[in-house]
């Protein structure tokens, strides 16, 4: 049963880089069709996503979070990472890593999530 | 960009059935997915695919998407199920997730 487990800094100041590792247990993260991703979450407030990668490294990214995002992949660890650079106090969320899961059909293309992981509080504060 | 939009709460009788809205221009058109939250838990698929439940996922979970609406049927429901639930579509080559609703069972 795969399962994905965050890890990182609770806490990062303002203006700095965020960086969180997903290490990815139950399977490869180079196993075909699937891709790699990152969900987040501020405190009582909804879902937003921010991207994903194949392992190859092609990647999807939240067109208002692109310009700071940057993903990237350790197949030799089993592991994706995330960096959110510049990051204010709205940046302050849960980060959940999931597993995409793309679909391509006739008319277009569908993508969904599961499993995710647990999650990690981060805080921006100085 | 494009939006999706839940009602912000849905209150259920126990045994009774809780159905959840989302909207979304020509909604019908893309295919729908259904998350369920707990209180400190990660997000869970119960519906995917419009209808579809995942392995594990009781039968008293249900999906339609038809027009700009896609709806979440939870029948029977107990304590149990209270949660926020979220549905989310892929758009653009952009996951966009729904408002959220927070189901209450009293």
């Amino acid at each position: 049963q795969l399962q994905l487990q965050e890890s990182g800094p609770g806490l990062v100041k303002p203006s700095e880089t965020l960086s969180l590792t997903c290490t990815v247990s139950g399977g490869p993260i180079s196993s075909s069709n699937y891709y790699w991703g990152w969900i987040r979450q501020p405190p009582g407030k909804g879902l937003e996503w921010v991207g994903g990668i194949f392992y190859s490294g092609s990647t999807y990214y939240n067109p208002s979070l692109k310009s700071r995002v940057s993903l990237s992949v350790d197949t030799s660890k089993n592991q994706f990472s995330l960096k959110l650079s510049s990051v204010t106090a709205a940046d302050t969320a849960v980060y959940y890593c999931a597993r995409p899961k793309m679909n391509y059909y006739g008319s277009g293309t569908t993508c969904w999530f599961d499993p995710w992981g647990q999650g990690t509080l981060v805080t921006v504060s100085s | 960009s494009y939006e999706l939009t839940q009602p912000p709460s849905v209150s259920v009788s126990p045994g009774q059935t809780a159905s959840i809205t989302c909207s979304g221009d020509k909604l019908g058109d893309k295919f729908v997915y259904w998350y369920q939250q707990k209180p400190g838990q990660s997000p869970v698929l119960v519906i995917y695919q419009d209808s579809k439940r995942p392995s594990g996922i009781p039968e008293q979970f249900s999906g339609s998407n038809s027009g700009n609406t896609a709806t979440l049927t939870i029948s029977g429901t107990q304590t149990m199920d209270e949660a926020d639930y979220y549905c989310q579509a892929w758009d653009s080559s952009t996951a966009v997730f729904g408002t959220g609703t927070k189901v209450t069972v009293l």
